[in-house]
């Protein structure tokens, strides 16, 4: 079946650093979506992306989307203490359009 | 209203008893979602509603019991659960199926559930 892999597990960082965490599928996909959920906390919807190489920019996050629509990545810059959490890739397989699979996740420590 | 509410936010239960997990979205949403999350996991998907619909079960046991009874109405009843149940149900909608734009997952707080 389809997987979705990310890598690392986990990333402790200085604030300020950057921070990136990547994301793969088996399958191509049909669109991948981003979340974060912090500590305690539920998913939050960050963003999705559709099309081949599309590249997305929110304030300090830039999500791109792979040119074979396989993979995906999420980069922070200059990270920040409200950055901890842990980030989700969510891939929508092609041949099945009620599901999305969820990556492992890469859990974020930001140290002050 | 971008909220999707779930009831109770704490359940602790033993393995002979009955009890439902309840979720609801005013956002007129057409897809609807159960999910269950271990500690350190990814959200795991159990039940898929589309159009009021079961339109996926990722073979989850039978004392797990879903149940739409409108499209702003998500329940899970569950019954003779067993210890390793234990964990966050959370409960998920989308404005449409997967595929395309309109599919981010809007969750709710999550249910907490403790099976003695």
């Amino acid at each position: 079946g389809q997987q979705v892999m990310q890598i690392p597990q986990y990333q402790h960082v200085q604030e300020g650093e950057d921070f990136t965490t990547y994301c793969n599928s088996s399958t191509t996909l049909s669109n991948i979506q981003w979340y974060k959920q912090r500590p305690g906390g539920h998913p939050v919807f960050l963003i999705q992306l559709v099309k081949s190489g599309e590249v997305k920019k929110q304030k300090r996050l830039t999500f791109q989307f792979g040119e074979a629509k396989k993979n995906s990545s999420l980069h922070i810059t200059a990270t920040q203490t409200t950055d901890v959490g842990t980030y989700f890739c969510a891939g929508a397989r092609k041949t099945s359009y009620d599901k999305v699979i969820f990556g492992p996740g890469t859990s974020l420590s930001v140290i002050p | 209203d971008t909220e999707v509410t779930q009831t109770p936010k704490h359940l602790v239960m033993g393995m002979t008893n009955k009890k439902s997990l309840k979720c609801e979205q005013h956002m007129g949403h057409r897809a609807m979602y159960w999910y269950k999350q271990k500690a350190k996991k990814p959200p795991e998907l159990m039940f898929v509603y589309s159009y009021e619909k079961l339109s996926i079960n990722e073979s989850v046991p039978s004392r797990f019991s879903p149940e739409c009874p409108n499209s702003s109405l998500l329940n899970l009843h569950l019954h003779a659960l067993q210890p390793e149940d234990s964990a966050l149900y959370l409960c998920a909608s989308s404005q449409w199926g997967a595929g395309g734009l309109g599919h981010e997952q809007y969750f709710g707080p999550g249910t907490r559930l403790t099976v003695t």
